[in-house]
């Protein structure tokens, strides 16, 4: 099942206008990474958050964790149009044990900023 | 710098017909690698992961097989397609990063059509 669910599945906002796309998850986890999709490309890494910690930044990128509710936002501020892309929140598990190099991506936002 | 490298791009094969899929990755040692797939619209699916040479991990039961003959190296194979395993295949790498995160870079993907 997945682990992550990001909330809208697609957004459309003006160029300028700020993006903000939420991932929600359910079980315990000690890090929650953002990553971007160009249509037909393998994803990149964005932003990595710890579970100790409650905000990021990354030039234009804030990012929230909030592990009592377990969710996270992202927020694109000041939107272009090569911002358009899907977005995908991933999930670390707490475990320690073999297995913990491995990700669970959720489900993905699609975002299109309109020119 | 590390460049991952995946082939064919894309690929379309008939049903029955075995399959294989190469990712190479440069510029470091002893990754963990990683086999996705990745439905058209939606989010990852991990399909197998490896540790080292020879340790290969599967998520899922199915059609598909993995290896990890060198380091650097791993291979996804099938020895007759059905059409369900229509995707987007994406490979990956990471490395322990600071504070023990792992952090994913992907490959450029081959998008597999079974006909």
């Amino acid at each position: 099942s997945q682990q992550g669910e990001e909330d809208p599945q697609a957004l459309s906002i003006q160029e300028g206008e700020n993006a903000t796309m939420n991932c929600s998850y359910k079980t315990s986890i000690n890090n929650l990474q953002w990553y971007r999709q160009n249509s037909g490309r393998g994803l990149v890494h964005l932003i990595l958050i710890r579970s100790n910690e409650r905000e990021k930044h990354s030039g234009r990128l804030r990012v929230t964790l909030d592990t009592s509710k377990k969710s996270s936002s992202l927020l694109i501020t000041a939107s272009r149009a090569a911002d358009t892309a899907s977005y995908f929140c991933a999930t670390g598990p707490t475990i320690s044990n073999f297995g913990n190099e491995k990700l669970t991506f959720g489900t993905g936002t699609r975002l299109t900023i309109i020119p | 710098s590390q460049t991952i490298h995946q082939w064919p791009a894309t690929l379309v094969q008939p049903v029955g017909s075995p399959l294989s899929l190469e990712c190479t990755v440069e510029g470091t040692s002893n990754p963990n690698l990683y086999w996705y797939r990745q439905a058209a619209g939606r989010g990852l699916q991990l399909l197998f992961y490896s540790v080292g040479i020879g340790q290969i991990s599967s998520e899922v039961p199915q059609n598909l097989s993995a290896s990890r003959p060198q380091d650097r190296q791993f291979i996804l194979s099938s020895k007759k397609l059905l059409l369900s395993d229509s995707g987007f295949y994406l490979c990956a790498w990471s490395a322990v990063g600071t504070g023990g995160f792992y952090e994913q870079y992907f490959g450029p993907g081959t998008r597999l059509t079974v006909t």
